[in-house]
């Protein structure tokens, strides 16, 4: 059974800061990884999807990578600010595409 | 586009009530499905469908229902409301041909408290 974790469970960084956030599972056979944003109360807003034979992806300030082998993706965020202060959430798609297994998600503060 | 589109947003039910949860998508998205957020949980799958006429259960399926005679609509069917079902029930779409599967497109939520 897929098991996705994400560390830290909680960020808070100044203001420009660059920072990783980090997103595990368990099993390699992964079909693509997708990674999310929600704000308090709303729902999940896509950021970016990664197919499972690429290795990485890119939306202005922020790359994801995928290292399947190592059961890893990563969310660098570059130059920090406080509207991207939320929860981020990593799922990984099975290898059929009809599952995602989203992990507890990281909570970002971006302190002014 | 409206995207996904889930009402209620707000729901409370009592102890042995039923209701459904409506799901609609304007995109023309093949796949759909049903979570449930729990606090500090990941999402966790109640049903999926990959076309009209086609349902199968998730991890959590347990006094749920769903029905998908559309491509647009997937309501979610509670029935005898627990207190286990109080959660924030999302309904998310995406585009899969097999070979690819899209990205996800999630609805607002609606928040369920059975008391």
């Amino acid at each position: 059974k897929q098991e996705v974790t994400q560390i830290p469970a909680a960020l808070s960084v100044p203001e420009g800061e660059n920072l990783v956030l980090n997103c595990s599972f368990t099993d390699s056979a992964i079909y693509n990884l997708q990674w999310f944003r929600q704000d308090p109360g709303k729902g999940l807003t896509s950021l970016l999807l990664i197919q499972s034979s690429q290795r990485e992806q890119t939306s202005g300030r922020l790359n994801a990578s995928l290292d399947k082998s190592s059961g890893r993706s990563t969310l660098y965020i570059a130059a920090s600010q406080p509207g991207d202060s939320a929860t981020y959430l990593c799922a990984v798609g099975d290898f059929y595409g009809q599952n995602f297994v989203f992990g507890p998600g990281t909570r970002l503060s971006v302190l002014p | 586009n409206a995207g996904v589109t889930q009402t209620p947003k707000f729901r409370i039910l009592k102890i042995g009530q039923s209701m459904t949860l409506q799901c609609a998508q304007d995109m023309n998205h093949n796949y759909m499905y049903w979570y449930r957020q729990d606090p500090g949980m990941g999402l966790k799958l109640i049903y999926y469908s990959v076309g009209a006429g086609i349902t199968d259960k998730g991890e959590v399926p347990n006094g749920y229902n769903v029905s998908r005679s559309t491509t647009e609509d997937f309501p979610l069917r509670l029935e005898l409301a627990a207190p286990s079902q109080t959660s924030v029930y999302f309904c998310a779409s995406s585009y899969s041909t097999g070979w690819n599967t899209g990205e996800l497109f999630f609805g607002e939520g609606s928040r369920l408290t059975v008391l």
